[in-house]
């Protein structure tokens, strides 16, 4: 069974810096991986996806990468601001087209 | 595109009472999905359907939650009777044909609360 963990599960850190959020996962047969986004009462949003057979994707300030050997993956955020504020979660979609969450990453940006 | 639509955003019920909440996916989308969202458990799936098929329901929790699609364009999933630990964000989300490129895209959520 797919098990996806990230940790930790809250980061506060100052406007401007450069930041790094983790995804691990336990079964590397993977079709891809997807990293989104959720602000309070909303839906999850979709901020990258890495194919199983991509190293990265980038998007703007946003830059994912994906080892699937390790189960790892990183998004990393450039120069954060405070509308960075929200929380991150990972999905990994396996053999059998579930796709597993973790627990999502609450970042605040301070200004 | 109007996107994923959920409704209703909100239910207040009482235990015991029926719930329905309804999906539209987005058009040419062919796979739906059905998650619950709760502090404690976080996101789980709990049924997934590929061309109106139900693929995989072994997220359900019990026989009193039940799910449909009767065409590509609308799907319900059923509480009943409702109980209070069933209070939670139901998401609704589609995806396109090809799994390897295609991104999940999600609703608003239904928000269900049984008092």
């Amino acid at each position: 069974k797919q098990e996806v963990t990230q940790i930790p599960a809250a980061l506060s850190v100052p406007e401007g810096e450069n930041l790094v959020l983790n995804c691990s996962f336990t079964d590397s047969a993977i079709y891809n991986l997807q990293w989104f986004r959720q602000d309070p009462g909303k839906g999850l949003t979709s901020l990258l996806l890495i194919q199983s057979s991509q190293r990265e994707q980038t998007s703007g300030r946003l830059n994912a990468s994906l080892d699937k050997s390790s189960g790892r993956s990183t998004l990393y955020i450039a120069a954060s601001q405070p509308g960075d504020s929200a929380t991150y979660l990972c999905a990994v979609d396996g053999a059998n087209s579930k796709l597993t969450f973790g627990k999502g990453i609450t970042l605040s940006v301070r200004p | 595109d109007a996107g994923v639509i959920q409704s209703p955003r909100h239910e207040v019920t009482e235990m015991g009472q029926e719930v329905t909440l309804r999906c539209k996916p987005i058009s040419g989308h062919n796979s739906l999905f059905w998650y619950r969202q709760t502090m404690m458990r976080g996101l789980e799936l709990l049924i997934y359907f590929n061309n109106n098929v139900p693929i995989d329901d072994s997220g359900m929790p019990e026989d009193r939650f039940s799910a449909k699609m009767p065409n590509a364009s609308f799907s319900t999933l059923k509480i009943q009777p409702s109980e209070p630990r069933d209070s939670a964000v139901y998401f609704c989300a589609s995806r396109a044909r090809d799994r390897n490129t295609g991104e999940l895209f999600f609703g608003e959520g239904s928000r269900l609360t049984v008092l």
